[in-house]
């Protein structure tokens, strides 16, 4: 059973610029979350995906958008960079939406705009 | 505003003891609560839950407590050891599957 994988794993960008990060969840998970990760702070949540629907958004711009495939991998797309969208992207993995479900966490994008 | 707070950035304690880490919310809606350790670039690692209808939840040498009237929980790691060096998040939840972290707080392991 593999683990939570995400690409790339660090990524330079200009202002301006557009990202496509990529996530590939944990075997026999359906729902897909990501969140930011600022430097000093705690991970804060961007959205969730559940069989390929967004399902809950946090306070983010709408430049801030994913998507999940079929086989429940996901993309985070971020458009029209700003510098303080540099920080780690998580994006973690559960069975199912709606209960108390753990998430599990990849090892993490490193986005820095400069 | 912040819903989940940890208002220790940092704590250090002797191999063998006890370490306490601490937690505050605000919310009273939180269905469940997590405690994941994070080792520098690496992403959380789940430690431990605990659901809001429990009071304690036991795991090997992790213990989270849970007290509802205070809006407070706490880990507690017995014996500690160096490798439990790391930084500790609590996180909270709703059924919606959305996760509230705190801070985190920087736990330090002397041998």
């Amino acid at each position: 059973e593999t683990g939570v994988t995400q690409s790339p794993t660090h990524l330079i960008k200009t202002r301006g610029q557009q990202v496509t990060l990529r996530c590939s969840s944990q075997s026999g998970h359906n729902t897909v979350s990501w969140y930011q990760q600022a430097l000093g702070q705690g991970p804060q949540f961007i959205f969730q995906y559940y069989r390929e629907e967004e399902n809950g958004r946090g306070n983010f711009p709408p430049r801030f958008s994913g998507l999940q495939f079929p086989n429940y991998s996901s993309e985070l797309n971020v458009n029209a960079l700003e510098l303080d969208d540099s920080a780690l992207y998580l994006c973690a993995s559960s069975e199912t939406s709606g209960r108390t479900d753990t998430q599990y966490f990849g090892p993490g994008t490193r986005l820095t705009v400069l | 505003d912040q819903q989940v707070k940890q208002n220790s950035p940092s704590l250090s304690v002797q191999e063998g003891r006890i370490s306490i880490l601490n937690c505050d919310y605000t919310n009273s809606m939180f269905d469940y609560f997590l405690w994941y350790k994070k080792y520098p670039a690496e992403g959380p690692t789940f430690l431990i839950s605990i659901s809001s209808i429990k009071d304690k939840n036991e795991d090997g040498r992790f213990t989270v407590f849970l007290n509802k009237s205070a809006k407070h929980l706490s880990l507690h790691i017995v014996p500690s050891q160096p490798g439990d060096s790391a930084v500790y998040f609590c996180a909270a939840g709703w059924a919606q599957g959305k996760l509230i972290f705190g801070q985190g707080t920087t736990l330090q392991v002397k041998p």
